[in-house]
């Protein structure tokens, strides 16, 4: 049993490129969010979705997509990079109402 | 719109002491959890809180929520030098799960 699964572990990108995070858990949770984490700023959510084909945005949305085609995975699209988006993101899964899961987070740095 | 305010954010401990760690959030909900990270890694679920009046305790930790003044606390009883992490409380307010800045602990021996 994996649990919740991020890929890359480690990335940097140039100003201007796009990518995707990749996250996918094993479990047959509904819930999965995605945060960034920034130094004093705790964990701040980006978008989450509760169930395959529903997504909405969480408190700092702006510059990146998802979408959720199977309860497995749900990707983080960063569409143009930016340095505001050099940060640690983190995804997490929950059965609903017994608190997240987290995978293992993926350190960003955009140049 | 949820918010979520941990006090203090950071604090400087010796072995042995107790101390309270305060976490206030802005709309109804009685849905609360604790999780810890300790430096470069991921974060680890410590409480689940589902209700009103709900106490947890886990070896020197203890957690409880009261949704009528929408907070919670953590308590930390005897401390020693490895409950030394940062600690988030987040709150479950409409599918969405909001964080509080955390609470950085250190310890001294």
């Amino acid at each position: 049993n994996a649990g919740v699964t991020q890929t890359p572990k480690f990335q940097v990108l140039k100003t201007g490129q796009s990518m995707t995070l990749q996250c996918a858990q094993d479990m047959n949770h509904e819930y999965m969010s995605w945060y960034r984490q920034d130094p004093g700023m705790g964990l701040r959510l980006i978008h989450y979705s509760v169930g395959a084909g529903i997504t909405d945005q969480g408190e700092v949305p702006n510059g990146y997509n998802v979408s959720r085609s199977t309860t497995e995975d749900f990707p983080l699209r960063l569409l143009s990079a930016a340095p505001s988006q050099t940060s640690v993101y983190f995804c997490a899964s929950s059965p609903s109402y017994y608190g997240y899961t987290f995978g293992s987070g993926t350190r960003l740095t955009v140049v | 719109e949820l918010k979520v305010e941990q006090n203090p954010l950071f604090l400087s401990m010796q072995e042995g002491k107790n101390y309270t760690i305060y976490c206030n959030y802005s709309t109804t909900s009685d849905r609360l959890y604790w999780y810890r990270q300790d430096p470069g890694k991921s974060l680890e679920s410590l409480f689940v809180l589902l209700s009103n009046g709900a106490v947890k305790q886990e070896g020197r930790l203890m957690a409880s929520l009261d949704t009528k003044a929408r907070l919670s606390t953590l308590h930390i009883t005897a401390a020693v030098h490895d409950l030394s992490a940062t600690y988030f409380c987040a709150v479950d307010g409409d599918d969405k799960i909001i964080f509080g800045k955390g609470t950085r602990l250190h310890i001294l021996p």
